[in-house]
């Protein structure tokens, strides 16, 4: 199976808040893990990404969570702004080298 | 970071006519490149691979007489809509990475309108 599943599909989040953002996947060959932030008529841009030899990967206010039991990684996203509204994408990279992404979640925080 | 530039950032064109989107990696080499196709809303889906040097490799159901791919150097790759209609309307995002792909960075997109 090459399909990631991601959730929620939309978010609303405070200001300062912690956005908490969870895919799934079913392939075991997937090695690498990224997330990408995407703004409305733009292309994705790259924000953190694992390998599933990593539980926990930080940068700044971005932190991945991995959990290869449950084949589920998370991206959390601290003391959320508002310039972090955008839709996120995780993806999963098989041995082709090619992403497949999740469906997207589209996150709004509100002052 | 890599940069990787796309254009047009936007297209309308007539149906029937033939519309050409270059891919640019800026500041590295890129033996590797991909053309996403993302309509509103949804997620991005791979159209296909551009390899420089030999054919490109198209997902299942693209069909690669409309979609045709050119990445005739290691910096450039072209998709070319042919014959578009309405229905081709969409986002179309390419992507390239550096060694083994670890990071592949994308293009800004190109909106295509066909009327």
């Amino acid at each position: 199976q090459q399909q990631v599943k991601q959730s929620p599909q939309s978010l609303i989040v405070q200001k300062g808040g912690i956005s908490i953002i969870n895919c799934a996947y079913e392939n075991t060959a997937f090695d690498y893990f990224p997330w990408y932030q995407q703004f409305p008529g733009k292309g994705p841009a790259l924000l953190i990404a694992i390998r599933p030899d990593v539980s926990e990967k930080k940068e700044g206010r971005f932190t991945i969570s991995f959990n290869k039991s449950a084949k589920q990684f998370s991206l959390h996203i601290m003391d959320s702004q508002p310039g972090d509204s955008a839709t996120y994408f995780c993806a999963a990279r098989g041995g082709n080298e090619k992403l497949t992404f999740g469906t997207g979640t589209r996150l709004t925080i509100i002052p | 970071g890599a940069v990787v530039s796309q254009h047009p950032s936007w297209v309308i064109c007539k149906s029937g006519t033939s519309v050409k989107i270059e891919c640019r990696s800026l500041d590295f080499q890129a033996t590797t490149m991909f053309w996403y196709r993302q309509f509103p809303k949804q997620s991005l889906m791979l159209m296909a691979t551009s390899n420089e040097g030999s054919k490109a490799t198209y997902e299942q159901g693209v069909e690669k007489d409309k979609f045709l791919i050119n990445h005739a150097s290691l910096t450039l790759s072209t998709l070319t809509v042919t014959s578009a209609h309405p229905e081709d309307s969409s986002f179309y995002i390419c992507s390239a990475g550096g060694v083994g792909n670890e990071k592949l960075f994308f293009g800004s997109g190109t909106q295509l309108s066909v009327l």
